[in-house]
């Protein structure tokens, strides 16, 4: 089992429309949570970070972790083209010290 | 604005090669880290460092070392580069080990 799992997609959605990203993880003891975007030849930007559990939201960004069950998810509203890119869940893993351990990332088609 | 500045953007490296990937971070953070991404593997962790000439292995550290001499400034060295080494290269840092990591623009990697 990969550490950060994550479907590769594509996820092909409407403009307007909600996008949903999941993102589960193996590492109990893991307290950080991020989602990054990354457009195609570029590097990864940070879109959101969670601490706690329930939603955190950030515009048309919602981020929503629940430990017990081990699930990051990131929910974008009124998608729009621009909003095309792959999307990085990330979680901090203790070995012996903190480290970020990525997924492998989903893709987003928003259709115009 | 944080900045994560890496040396070249491209680089052609012949096999057998010793190749030295430079990364200087500007806002004082004391966690870098060193990743490679490949398509369908998503970012996977080379090596890791907390502090001043302290460093950790990642989950593929195999054929890399690094060195930080400075708290700004992490480098990554290719002893002796081999084809399977080809990938983009990124840097990032991280103000501690739960909060979010800032990306330099990458460095893209061919072994010939």
């Amino acid at each position: 089992q990969k550490e950060v799992e994550q479907n590769s997609g594509p996820l092909s959605v409407p403009e307007g429309a909600i996008a949903s990203l999941n993102c589960t993880y193996s590492d109990r003891v893991s307290q950080s949570f991020f989602w990054y975007r990354q457009y195609s030849g570029k590097s990864p930007e940070l879109i959101m970070s969670i601490y706690s559990n329930g939603d955190k939201e950030d515009g048309r960004f919602t981020a929503q972790l629940n430990k017990a069950s081990q699930y990051v998810s990131l929910l974008i509203r009124d998608s729009q083209p621009s909003d095309s890119a792959t999307y990085l869940c990330a979680v901090n893993r203790w070995d012996s010290s903190y480290k970020l351990i990525f997924g492998s990332g989903t893709r987003l088609l928003v259709r115009p | 604005d944080v900045k994560v500045t890496q040396s070249s953007r491209y680089l052609v490296k012949r096999t057998g090669e010793k190749v030295f990937l430079e990364c200087v971070q500007d806002m004082d953070h004391e966690n870098m880290f060193w990743y490679r991404q490949d398509p369908g593997l998503g970012l996977r962790l080379i090596y890791f460092s907390y502090d001043v000439k302290m460093k950790e292995k990642g989950d593929i550290p195999e054929g890399y070392s690094v060195s930080r001499e400075k708290k700004e400034r992490f480098s990554l060295i290719l002893e002796s580069a081999s084809t399977n080494q080809t990938s983009m290269y990124l840097c990032a840092s991280s103000e501690d080990g739960d909060t979010e990591a800032f990306f330099g623009q990458g460095t893209r990697l061919t072994v010939v």
